[in-house]
């Protein structure tokens, strides 16, 4: 089974600030590679898949990066509406595996 | 748009079974995969099952295989998910979601608003 590492567990920042989230395979994943958004009490939400692809209708200021075993979550200017949890999830083979989420909380 | 809309959770006793259902609509269900995910009280996201556009492919994850069943009507654009032999372990909000891709599987898109499964004595 992959193992994905998240870090930080939780990142305090301002809005308007820059974050960068990062998650760690424990074998290469290729590209496989997809974020997620959770809010409390919502269904997640794909933000980015083949670790870089923004998926329909999400903002520009997020931005992935990276292939094999590390990867980065960038937002680049954080809107009230970013602080949630988000997760990294590989698809690189069975079974489907998420990381153990970032919270991306107002400082 | 696309919806999926899950159904069947409540309070069931350790040992006991419990159905839940996803309704889809909004896309052409008979050419996706389905996934549940669920998240368990205080924790992560958690991979539980997923099932082929045309259930000829099934895998669960291993803390449930031989307790879970999936299955699809692609008729009724349902999918479902038969928990048998449940624990408390197994207490969580389940979620159904659609494969992003036509073809190959493995990310999820869209999710329902899930459905909440308490083991409970």
């Amino acid at each position: 089974e992959i193992v994905l590492t998240q870090s930080p567990d939780t990142l305090s920042l301002s809005p308007g600030e820059r974050a960068t989230l990062s998650c760690r395979a424990s074998q290469g994943v290729s590209t496989y590679l997809a974020w997620y958004q959770h809010k409390y009490g919502q269904a997640p939400r794909l933000l980015i898949y083949d670790a870089s692809n923004r998926a329909t209708g999400i903002p520009a200021r997020f931005s992935g990066s990276g292939s094999g075993t590390d990867f980065t979550l960038t937002i680049s200017s954080l809107d009230p509406e970013d602080f949630a949890v988000y997760y990294c999830q590989q698809r690189s083979s069975w079974p489907l595996t998420f990381g153990g989420g970032t919270k991306v909380e107002i400082k | 748009q696309v919806q999926l809309v899950e159904s069947g959770g409540g309070v069931v006793q350790p040992g006991g079974s419990l159905r839940l259902s996803c309704a889809a609509s909004g896309f052409m269900f008979s050419s996706y995969g389905m996934n549940w995910v669920r998240q368990a009280p205080g924790k992560g996201l958690e991979w539980v099952s997923f099932i082929r556009y045309d259930g000829s492919t099934i895998y669960y994850a291993k803390s449930v295989k031989g307790r879970f069943t999936i299955s699809r009507d692609n008729s009724k654009n349902t999918v479902d998910l038969q928990m048998n032999s449940l624990t408390t372990e197994d207490t969580a909000v389940y979620y159904c979601a659609k494969d992003l891709y036509t073809s190959g599987w493995g990310f999820f898109d869209p999710w329902g608003q899930g459905t909440l499964v308490t083991v409970s004595s």
